[in-house]
């Protein structure tokens, strides 16, 4: 089975701390990606990698950055954390393109922002 | 042109009873839709996907509808249960490219 975990369930954070979200995936896959979800709005890309030290900006990259120094490992660091950074913050892998686009997520940390 | 339209954004269903979720998009090179499942507490979970050259997939109680020309398709769950009240996500991409794009969820709740 495929398997996603992340660091932290919940995480509360004041405002203004650094914040880093940690990503491991445990099948060899190329492509990770950090989303956000909040409720009607749908899960918005932060960020995605399809290497390692390779990374793209998604639709909301403003206040995050990513770091991917291995394959399996994929960080999502909040460098002044605000209170509208407060959110499900969901990593996700898959394969690379022309094979599978399946995606296959972690369960996510809500994060809180005071 | 990259967007992936979804409604309803909640729908309740008797126990029993059809859900039915649509999904509208504009981008023709797109070629792989597929639906996610996303319960409480849970990352989002592939649940059935089709490419356009179907007009239909079905997999045990879920089947997508898929109408190429009107660009829109459909998740509809027949037999509702209660085991299926989760948040459900359309989404889209083309086979060259490996990201999603996804519609805002509809949050499906099935009354006992």
């Amino acid at each position: 089975d495929v398997k996603v975990t992340q660091s932290s369930r919940y995480l509360v954070k004041r405002t203004g701390e650094k914040v880093f979200l940690e990503c491991v995936q445990d099948m060899d896959h190329e492509n990770m990606f950090w989303y956000r979800q909040d409720p009607g709005l749908g899960l918005r890309l932060i960020y995605f990698s399809y290497d390692v030290k390779m990374k793209e900006k998604g639709d909301i990259p403003e206040g995050y950055s990513v770091s991917r120094e291995k394959k399996e490992r994929f960080s999502l660091i909040l460098e002044s954390a605000s209170t509208n950074q407060t959110s499900m913050y969901l990593c996700a892998s898959s394969l690379p393109s022309g094979s599978s686009n399946e995606q296959f997520f972690g369960p996510g940390t809500r994060l809180t922002v005071l | 042109q990259q967007q992936v339209k979804q409604s309803p954004q909640s729908l309740i269903v008797q126990k029993g009873g059809i859900s039915i979720i649509n999904c509208a998009y504009e981008n023709t090179a797109f070629d792989y839709f597929p639906w996610y499942q996303q319960f409480p507490g849970k990352g989002p979970a592939l649940l059935i996907a089709i490419r356009p050259d179907v007009s239909e997939k079905k997999e045990g109680r879920f089947t997508i509808s898929f109408n190429k020309s009107a660009k829109q398709f459909s998740l509809h769950i027949m037999d509702s249960q209660p085991g299926d009240s989760a948040t459900y996500f359309c989404a889209a991409s083309t086979n060259s490219n490996y990201q999603l794009i996804w519609g805002a969820g509809t949050k499906l709740i099935i009354k006992p």
